[in-house]
């Protein structure tokens, strides 16, 4: 039972290349999100889906882009990566909306952009 | 715009003290609030509160939720070492956003 996992743990870009973050679920959760984190700043939303096939914008979406073609994956992707990126990502996943159910998160993707 | 901001950012304390967290939002089509704690890695679960007024507890740990002042606290008793973390409150609303706010850093010192 391997919850969210994501993929690649950890990754160094240069300014301008791309780059895509893989979430999986195995829990069959319809809700799935992508945050980043910074110090000082708690988990910010970037995007997240309520289903396959949608997607929709959260707090800070610039320069990101996502998909969600099947239900257990989640794509997180940089198409010219920028040093202001340096954070680590946090995908998490929800059953539904959250009133009787929590969320799970993987385990972070520490990325750095020089 | 939905808005959660938790105070105070940072909290340092010794071992024993009791600590009251702090977590304000503003949300439109609430649905439920969420505390978790953060240390090295991922956030860990701790509670989740829907309704107005009623305590949820667990061991030296308790949350409320105020829906009509829009606040939440998360008490810590006897704080211990290991209490040092992060603490993120979150806003789950209808639409299916899950936001959260800033994090509270607790440093409890022997």
């Amino acid at each position: 039972n391997a919850g969210v996992t994501q993929t690649p743990k950890f990754r160094v870009l240069k300014t301008g290349q791309s780059m895509t973050l893989l979430c999986a679920q195995d829990m069959n959760h319809e809700y799935m999100y992508w945050y980043r984190q910074d110090p000082g700043m708690g988990l910010r939303l970037i995007h997240y889906s309520v289903g396959e096939g949608t997607t929709a914008k959260g707090e800070v979406p610039d320069g990101y882009n996502v998909s969600r073609l099947k239900k257990q994956n989640f794509l997180l992707g940089l198409e010219s990566a920028a040093p202001s990126q340096t954070s680590v990502y946090f995908c998490a996943s929800s059953y539904s909306r959250g009133a009787q159910y929590g969320y799970t998160f993987g385990s972070g993707t520490r990325l750095t952009v020089v | 715009e939905d808005k959660v901001v938790q105070s105070p950012l940072s909290l340092v304390v010794h071992e024993g003290d009791t600590v009251t967290l702090n977590c304000s939002y503003e949300v439109t089509n609430f649905r439920s609030l969420l505390w978790y704690k953060q240390e090295k890695k991922a956030p860990t679960f701790l509670f989740m509160l829907t309704s107005s007024g009623i305590e949820k507890k667990s061991g030296r740990l308790s949350s409320i939720l105020d829906k009509k002042e829009l606040f939440s606290i998360l008490n810590i008793t006897a704080t211990q070492t290991g209490d040092s973390a992060i603490y993120l409150c979150a806003l789950s609303s209808n639409t299916g956003k899950l936001i959260f706010g800033q994090g509270t850093t607790l440093q409890v010192k022997p």
